[in-house]
């Protein structure tokens, strides 16, 4: 059975930091494309990130460049986001998602709460 | 990359038919088969309907349907149960890695 499972989130200042993990289970993580997506309070979906297998390619929607890093660890079976530099604006719940099918997110984690105060 | 435009609700009631439009360009929509649909209940992750514009993932009963027409997509839920009732959200491929959702549909079942 896939698993997502996020930790890490929390409540940081403006202009904090915060790294995100998110530990999968049974798939091969190393053969798939990952991603995470977040959900502000009462809004809607938005991608964030997305990794390549091997961790060489990474692409960033434009609000997060320069900020977010996602990187992967296949032999620890784990992918993360690094955010510095936060903003109110990026809180959310942060999804982990499984990029399968060709431009699908086809398993998702149980989200990670982070809240970015002022 | 603007977020693809979805109506805020739509409702039925059991056993009839409703419709979520998804509305984009040609740089995402219109320009890729990579349409896909997500089911979100409250406090749940999303969790994936569609995928390629119309291909249904195993286990997804097959009232569930996806189209597009130009830089349109629609999910169409025919037969509509209690059980349809959520949020529902389009996500397009918008060229060079990069994926843009829609604004997101409630499904009321009256």
């Amino acid at each position: 059975e896939v698993q997502l499972v996020e930790s890490g989130g929390g409540l940081v200042q403006s202009g904090g930091s915060l790294r995100l993990s998110c530990a999968a289970s049974g798939f091969p993580l190393r053969n798939y494309w990952m991603s995470w997506v977040r959900q502000a309070p009462g809004k809607g979906l938005e991608w964030v990130a997305n990794i390549k297998e091997d961790g060489s390619e990474k692409y960033y929607v434009d609000s997060v460049k320069g900020r977010f890093t996602i990187s992967r660890d296949n032999a620890k079976n784990s992918v993360f986001l690094q955010m510095n530099s936060l903003r109110v604006e990026d809180t959310a719940v942060f999804y982990c998602a499984r990029y399968g099918i060709p431009g699908t997110f086809d398993y998702w984690g149980q989200g990670i709460l982070v809240t970015v105060s002022s | 990359q603007s977020a693809l435009t979805q109506p805020r609700s739509v409702s039925g009631s059991p056993g009839q038919s409703v419709a979520i439009s998804c509305t984009g360009t040609s740089s995402d929509v219109g320009g890729y088969n990579y349409v896909s649909w997500y089911q979100q209940d409250p406090g749940k992750a999303p969790k994936l309907m569609i995928y390629d514009v119309n291909k249904r993932p195993s286990g997804v009963p097959d009232r569930f349907s996806g189209s597009k027409s130009g830089n349109t997509a629609s999910l169409t839920i025919s037969g509509l149960q209690a059980e349809d009732e959520a949020d529902y959200y389009c996500c397009s491929f918008a060229g060079s890695h990069i994926y843009v959702f829609g604004t997101g549909t409630k499904v009321t079942v009256l």
